[in-house]
């Protein structure tokens, strides 16, 4: 068990549709991060916060937002849903600033755009 | 921007075989942390082992270990005496320590399977 949690586990919703998938991070983490990984691909980058503040983006749609609360867990809205947005989205967190080491995942939600 | 790459997209071993998987990845940095994650059929992304880059000894774990070569930028893993549970997707991962609390860059991954 990483330590981080990820809701909901499997989420299946129609295109055009809207979700949010949350994450709450190890506790004392501060820097949550979002990954989508779609089917048998590598992780890509999507955006990461840092104690409530953006930090970093990737590749991350417009249609895609997210941000990062007072208590540090982050949500994840995905908008205007398409086929190809059906992937598994990974949130992952680290100490923050000074951190050096490794990130944590968490399970990933797995979505499901039909 | 740091880029990584694992050339083998496949590879099987033989159970209680040896295979390394490689990884290579360019960066003009020269403080950062590469890592392997392991992802099984449960999707769970689990660390395998990590290398900081300002040390020149390999790291180990139990029967993982890499073979870092700085200069050449070249990071693979070793698998020692195969275990069926170790059938995964193999992400080969660079963490720059010059951009504070920054991302992993994964590579695209390597599909081991162990054969009985």
């Amino acid at each position: 068990d990483s330590g981080v949690t990820q809701t909901p586990k499997h989420l299946i919703t129609a295109t055009g549709q809207r979700v949010t998938l949350r994450c709450s991070p190890r506790s004392g983490d501060l820097s949550v991060y979002w990954y989508q990984q779609s089917l048998d691909q590598g992780l890509q980058f999507l955006i990461q916060y840092y104690n409530g503040e953006e930090r970093a983006k990737g590749n991350i749609l417009e249609r895609f937002s997210a941000q990062q609360f007072p208590d540090l867990h982050s949500e994840l809205n995905l908008s205007s849903l398409e086929l190809g947005d059906s992937a598994l989205y990974f949130c992952a967190s680290s100490v923050g600033r000074l951190n050096t080491g490794e990130l944590f995942f968490g399970e990933g939600s797995r979505l499901t755009v039909l | 921007a740091q880029t990584v790459t694992q050339s083998q997209p496949e590879m099987s071993v033989q159970e209680a075989e040896t295979v390394t998987l490689s990884c290579t990845y360019d960066t003009s940095e020269s403080d950062y942390y590469l890592f392997w994650y392991k992802q099984p059929p449960s999707r769970q992304m689990i660390l395998v082992i990590r290398q900081e880059a300002y040390k020149q000894q390999n790291a180990t774990e139990n029967r993982f270990s890499v073979n870092f070569q700085k200069a050449a930028k070249s990071f693979s893993l070793k698998i020692s005496d195969s275990q069926l549970g170790d059938a995964a997707m193999y992400f080969c991962a660079y963490r720059s320590l010059e951009t504070s609390g920054s991302r992993l860059t994964f590579g695209e991954g390597t599909q081991l399977t162990v054969n009985p």
